[in-house]
């Protein structure tokens, strides 16, 4: 049982470049979401899914896209790279609004540098 | 204003200590509070999930509410060195966005 698993765990990237950072989730989970971890600023919500086909701005969403084309995959885009997008991304995933004790799972993260 | 604030640390205890982690919110509306626990170069995972004012325990873990004055707790008894990892308060809105602290990182020494 994998749970939640991104891809790639680590990248060095130039500044301008563009990538697309994975998340995939086995546990059938309506909701996902994506954080970036930054010291002293803790979790930050980027941009959320509460199901197939929908997104949602979270926190700071500025410089970043998301699709939730199929349930399991919940994709993070940066078109153009810049430096302080340099951070430790983490994805989750939730069962749903259906049962208010529902926690989220994490996967291990995404290492991100921008230089 | 933050809508979590929470003590950075670092905290260092010796094996068995009792542990205290705080933190505080801003939003009176916030209902469900948790606790996270998060190991060096790992996600995330969650501790304890509390709803309204009150306390919570599980095993050596008690987790506590108090609206009124807006703090929540953490208290491990008993501390293990493999209870050193980094604890992360958070609370949610009821559209489902949550807000976490900073995390306070804590060393339990053997």
């Amino acid at each position: 049982n994998a749970g939640v698993t991104q891809t790639p765990k680590f990248r060095v990237l130039k500044t301008g470049q563009s990538m697309t950072l994975l998340c995939a989730q086995d546990m059938n989970h309506e909701y996902m979401y994506w954080y970036r971890q930054d010291p002293g600023m803790g979790l930050r919500l980027i941009h959320y899914s509460v199901g197939e086909g929908t997104t949602a701005k979270g926190e700071v969403p500025d410089g970043y896209n998301v699709s939730r084309l199929k349930k399991q995959n919940f994709l993070l885009g940066l078109e153009s790279a810049a430096p302080s997008q340099t951070s430790v991304y983490f994805c989750a995933s939730q069962k749903g609004q259906g049962n208010l004790n529902q926690p989220q799972h994490f996967g291990d993260g995404t290492r991100l540098s921008i230089l | 204003q933050k809508e979590v604030e929470q003590d950075p640390g670092p905290l260092s205890v010796p094996e068995g200590a009792i542990v205290s982690l705080n933190c505080t919110y801003s939003n009176s509306a916030f209902q469900y509070f948790m606790w996270y626990r998060q190991y060096s170069r790992k996600g995330p995972e969650l501790l304890m999930y509390t709803y309204s004012s009150g306390n919570k325990e599980d095993g050596r873990f008690t987790a506590q509410v108090d609206k009124s004055s807006k703090y929540i707790s953490l208290f491990i008894r008993d501390s293990q060195p493999s209870d050193s990892a980094t604890y992360l308060c958070a609370t949610r809105n009821t559209g489902n966005q949550f807000y976490f602290g900073t995390g306070t990182s804590l060393t339990v020494i053997p």
